[in-house]
């Protein structure tokens, strides 16, 4: 399993507000590592979605906004659009493995 | 904004060496650091690796014995090699450039798949 647990699937209405949760330990993103999360549609490459935690590069939606709390940091995504089905994955440093490591992944599904 | 492009055999054989390369255009490799991802099929992402266009690099322990990624700043590229490969390493391998940590812009992968 992935150092940065994820759940695997979450859902919405279109419009509505969604939330994905990345959980690590003291290792990772509580020891202060930033948190950066990317979207991933289908057949593509991923794609840098926030940065540093908190910062949408350009041409982001501010639908998109990322916050960080101990050991956890969560992507929020509000106004729901069927253009927003796609995998999303938190990634952080971890000191105990000394690696860059990645979530296990997120399916969002607009119903 | 600079784009990348990985290229390379898409099919190894079982102990062989895979071997790719990503091209870097409109930018140059100084200055940066570049990174390989892999996700196999169905499954997450995984980061194998990074160097630095000085020749530094860090790879994840757990590919450590076996990875390899250099750079060559006259050809604007920087490579992946993976010794002795087995059917786990059949993936989509990304190239992507880091900046303070995060990884972006990304490449749009190519499959390689590890058979006899």
């Amino acid at each position: 399993q992935s150092v940065l647990t994820q759940p695997p699937s979450v859902s919405g209405a279109p419009g509505q507000r969604v939330i994905i949760s990345c959980t690590g330990s003291s290792s990772n993103i509580g020891a202060g590592y930033n948190v950066h999360w990317y979207q991933q549609l289908p057949g593509t490459a991923p794609k840098l979605l926030i940065s540093a935690n908190t910062n949408r590069p350009s041409g982001v939606p501010d639908r998109f906004s990322g916050s960080k709390s101990g050991t956890s940091a969560s992507l929020a995504i509000t106004g729901l659009q069927s253009e927003d089905e796609a995998d999303y994955y938190c990634q952080s440093y971890d000191s105990s493995l000394s690696a860059w490591v990645f979530g296990g992944g997120t399916k969002l599904t607009v119903l | 904004q600079e784009q990348l492009q990985e290229s390379g055999p898409g099919l190894v054989k079982p102990s062989e060496t895979l071997s790719l390369t990503c091209t870097v255009s409109g930018g140059s490799i100084t200055n940066h650091y570049w990174s390989w991802i892999r996700q196999p099929p169905g499954k997450g992402l995984e980061w194998i690796g990074y160097i630095y266009y000085t020749g530094s690099t860090n790879y994840n322990p757990s590919l450590k014995s076996r990875v390899t990624i250099s750079a060559d700043t006259s050809k604007n590229q920087f490579s992946l090699n993976l010794r002795s490969v087995t059917a786990a390493d059949t993936a989509v391998y990304y190239c992507a450039r880091e900046t303070n940590n995060w990884l972006d812009p990304w490449g749009q992968g190519t499959l390689v798949t590890v058979s006899s």
